[in-house]
């Protein structure tokens, strides 16, 4: 069965460095997703992306965080600076065209900001 | 705005015993819903889904799942808990209109199951 996959499945950075984290979706589907999970809280919505450019994004995506498909496979989210309450698990989803279709989620990147 | 309210933060069944975990929507209008699951240290897994037609839903591992629009609810139900069903399950609603679709979670419910 598809998947979503996502890299790296731990990233530890210091405060102040920039990270990607990459996500490869489900050839198919067309529309991308970012969430994060601070430990302890509920799953939140950061940005949703399609034909190659963000569609919505929420007040925690501020101009810290980018994104970007730099081909056909992969989806990016970059910190430009993280700060230490960006640690956080952070899971990539995608989703075929269409009403009532779910999201695939991935593994998710756990995100340790020092 | 939509929003998804989860009674019970931690629910404990002995194994054996029904599995009740509540859900309710606040929404202008039925949105799709969804109860995926999370095990420890593991990502979302969806273990069923409403978006149109007969209101009671059957999911993965023996789990279903009932939409009562009149009572705003979308309550997940197991008639027998195993010890592997251990885990966090979270409710979700998208928009049923246009849009992207974002995923809007509940706080999450942590089932224990107790030998």
């Amino acid at each position: 069965e598809p998947e979503v996959t996502q890299t790296p499945s731990h990233q530890v950075t210091q405060m102040g460095q920039e990270v990607i984290l990459r996500c490869v979706p489900i050839s198919n589907h067309l529309y991308f997703y970012w969430y994060r999970q601070i430990l302890g809280q509920k799953v939140e919505f950061l940005v949703s992306f399609y034909n190659n450019e963000i569609s919505e994004k929420s007040e925690i995506f501020d101009d810290q965080f980018s994104v970007e498909r730099p081909d056909g496979s992969n989806f990016t989210l970059k910190i430009r600076s993280t700060k230490l309450e960006d640690s956080a698990m952070y899971f990539c989803a995608s989703r075929q065209t269409g009403m009532g279709y779910e999201q695939y989620f991935g593994p998710g990147t756990r995100l340790t900001v020092t | 705005a939509q929003s998804v309210t989860q009674l019970g933060s931690h629910v404990s069944v002995s194994e054996g015993a029904l599995v009740l975990l509540r859900c309710n929507y606040s929404s202008s209008v039925p949105p799709y819903l969804f109860w995926y699951v999370q095990y420890p240290n593991q990502g979302l897994q969806l273990l069923l889904k409403y978006t149109t037609g007969a209101t009671l839903v059957k999911g993965i591992n023996g789990f279903e799942a009932e939409f009562k629009k009149s009572e705003t609810s979308f309550h997940l139900t197991k008639p027998s808990a195993h010890m592997s069903d251990a885990a966090e399950y979270f409710c979700a609603v998208t928009p049923n209109s246009g849009g992207y679709q974002k995923v809007t979670f509940g706080t999450g419910t942590k089932l224990q199951v107790i030998p």
